[in-house]
């Protein structure tokens, strides 16, 4: 069965970098594009990044460009999230999800959460 | 950026009644719309995508319709794993967009 399982997550001051990593297992990971999708405590789900099945392209929301790096290690059946100069908006459970077709998130992991505080 | 808004925000319902939940893109998505339901402390799960198709293993008490700018869920027979928050999502073009959510809860 398809299985997602993010970890990374924590308390990290605002400035500061983590990364997030989701691994992936059940089905053929080399041939899925993937996603990152936020939520923030008591609010609704925001789009954070998307990346292809080989990881040549790649998406992000104007709230992370240039901040965020989404990759991948299809030898690993890993997915990253490489989150760079935190703030404390960025705050919120980290899911990794299956794109599946037309654009779809078909399996969502349970969820990481990063705390952006001082 | 595609804005997407969902009305009611919240909707009260006992078990057995139906509900119609209605999600409006500003611009034409086509059929790119897809709708989840979250329960509490739990991830997201798809229930349709592309508009009107059930997703496997979904209830068929679950139903889509709407094109271009104008969607609506439907849930007939309400049962009491259904009381949770329920998000639209256009994917037509990047950034992909959620609706902000409507709340369905036990009246």
């Amino acid at each position: 069965q398809v299985q997602l399982v993010e970890s990374g997550g924590g308390v990290v001051q605002p400035g500061r970098s983590l990364r997030l990593s989701c691994a992936a297992s059940g089905f053929t990971f080399s041939s899925y594009g993937m996603h990152w999708v936020r939520q923030a405590p008591g609010k609704g789900l925001e789009w954070v990044a998307i990346i292809s099945y080989d990881g040549s392209n790649k998406y992000y929301a104007d709230s992370v460009k240039g901040r965020f790096t989404i990759s991948r290690d299809n030898s690993k059946n890993v997915l990253y999230l490489h989150m760079n100069s935190l703030r404390t908006e960025d705050t919120a459970v980290y899911f990794c999800a299956r794109l599946m077709i037309q654009g779809v998130f078909d399996y969502w992991g349970q969820g990481t959460l990063v705390t952006v505080s001082s | 950026d595609t804005q997407v808004t969902q009305s009611p925000s919240s909707l009260s319902a006992s078990v057995g009644d139906s509900v119609t939940i209605t999600c409006r893109a500003s611009r034409m998505v086509y059929r790119y719309l897809h709708w989840y339901r979250q329960k509490p402390g739990r991830s997201p799960e798809l229930l349709i995508y592309g508009t009107s198709n059930l997703q496997s293993g979904v209830s068929s008490r679950f139903s889509g319709s709407g094109s271009g700018t104008d969607f609506t869920l439907t849930i007939t027979s309400l049962q009491p794993e259904d009381f949770a928050t329920y998000y639209c999502q256009q994917s037509y073009i990047v950034p992909y967009t959620f609706g902000p959510g409507t709340k369905l809860q036990i009246k």
